[in-house]
């Protein structure tokens, strides 16, 4: 069975811009839920997505959002890039009751 | 709020040493816990999940072992390579309604010289 899958792995963006990323969860798995890593904050939590419903929300402020499709593929969007946003951003998928996390690997995103 | 804190933030051993890595929790109503492994600029890769049920789990030299009712959860190491080194993180899985909603440690930073 494929992994989960990031795209791109790494992208480089400059102040103002925003940015739209992508994964594809382990097939068969309904939950997707997506992480932000920085050296000073460590791993946060996001947002969770099941069939297409977000169901639950961290910290972050509105310029971050994301979205679900049919085959359970999801997109997070950060719009109007600031430096502190660079990060390595981390997709995880779950598929079972034991709610066990599978995690991509991740896209390095760099705000100039 | 949930607060997890691993202890040491990081461990330099010899190969072949045995070793332990610490994590606590200080809300023990969780759901289960994960123990994961990162290499530097990679994303992560699952070694053990504990459902709270369970007092331990194992899968090769690894064994994760979970007191609920203490906060604490320990990730034994046996015969350390320096293949192992890498960030070890654990993260505790909420119940209810809380999916997909871990809380990770700090992460332990392992490096095993030959």
């Amino acid at each position: 069975k494929a992994g989960v899958t990031q795209t791109p792995r790494y992208l480089i963006k400059t102040r103002g811009q925003q940015v739209t990323l992508s994964c594809s969860p382990i097939s068969g798995h309904r939950s997707v839920s997506w992480y932000q890593q920085t050296p000073g904050q460590g791993l946060q939590f996001l947002f969770e997505y099941f069939s297409e419903t977000q169901r639950n929300k961290g910290n972050f402020p509105g310029r971050f959002s994301g979205r679900q499709f049919s085959n359970s593929r999801s997109e997070m969007n950060v719009s109007t890039l600031e430096l502190g946003d660079s990060a390595l951003y981390l997709c995880a998928s779950s598929g079972s009751d034991v709610r066990e996390q599978f995690f991509g690997p991740g896209t390095r995103l760099t705000v100039l | 709020k949930q607060e997890v804190t691993q202890i040491p933030a990081a461990l330099s051993v010899p190969e072949g040493e045995n070793l332990v890595l610490n994590c606590s929790f200080t809300d023990s109503a969780i759901y289960n816990l994960q123990w994961f492994r990162q290499d530097p600029g990679k994303g992560l890769t699952s070694l053990l999940l504990i459902q709270s049920s369970q007092r331990e789990q194992t899968s090769g030299r690894l064994n994760a072992s979970l007191d609920k009712s203490s906060g604490r959860s320990t990730l034994y190491i046996a015969a350390s390579q320096p293949g192992d080194s890498a960030t070890y993180l654990c993260a505790v899985i909420p119940g209810g309604t809380s999916y997909g909603k871990l809380t990770f440690g700090q992460g332990t930073i392992l490096t095993v010289h030959p």
